[in-house]
């Protein structure tokens, strides 16, 4: 049973526009809900992360909305650049109990083109 | 400082061998987690170690995998008896027992079975 789903697979956006990834999660019990980056051949890098308690949080070009009614929460990067081509992960956790292992979406790979 | 760093990066095996991964967290952090990339299944957690606590191997994915953290510092992943399907990216990742729920990844190792 896939607890994390996100969507799109891949996704192509031209310099300058909006990329925009989705994540939809089963699980309430989740409460930390993290956005990872990773370039081939590197591990994921934790980016950006938020808890239900609000329903965004911004870091630069990075935003990260929340919608707790719908479990749903995406990423959305302003102003995309070359660099931001990567792929990235949604992740969730419980961190009420347990060892707080990330479950994973499957990931979006990402290319902004010049 | 330094970050969590796994060796060896790059592992080629023959079926039925058994492999060992190494995987050092960054001196301060009491948790280690190891988590499983492959193409198929994305990013799958395998086993969580807390101080000295009793390991959560709920992860793992048969008895042939097993794990173990020596002076609760370095953890060895062992595979026995490798098969074709244990092909895949192994990820160690630490952090520190307040604040488990932010995970910082290595490179990986990429271990390849024929």
């Amino acid at each position: 049973q896939q607890q994390v789903k996100q969507s799109p697979q891949s996704l192509i956006v031209q310099k300058g526009g909006i990329s925009i990834i989705n994540c939809a999660y089963e699980n309430t019990a989740f409460d930390y809900f993290p956005w990872y980056q990773q370039f081939p051949g590197k591990g994921p890098a934790l980016l950006i992360a938020i808890r239900p308690d609000v329903s965004e949080k911004k870091e630069g070009r990075f935003t990260i909305s929340f919608n707790k009614s719908a479990k749903q929460f995406s990423l959305h990067i302003m102003d995309s650049q070359p660099g931001d081509s990567a792929t990235y992960f949604c992740a969730a956790t419980s961190t009420r109990a347990g060892s707080y292992q990330l479950t994973f979406g499957k990931g979006t790979k990402l290319s902004v083109i010049p | 400082g330094a970050g969590v760093s796994q060796s060896p990066s790059n592992k080629v095996t023959e079926k039925g061998k058994d492999v060992e991964l190494r995987c050092d967290p960054i001196s301060g952090h009491t948790a280690l987690y190891w988590y499983r990339q492959s193409l198929g299944q994305g990013l799958e957690f395998l086993i969580y170690f807390q101080g000295n606590s009793a390991p959560d191997k709920s992860g793992l994915p048969s008895d042939r995998f097993s794990a173990e953290r020596t002076g609760g510092s370095v953890s060895t992943l062992t595979i026995q008896r490798t098969q074709q399907e244990d092909s895949a990216v192994y990820l160690c990742a630490s952090s520190t027992p307040w604040g488990r729920e932010t995970q910082y990844f290595g490179p990986g190792t990429r271990l390849l079975v024929l």
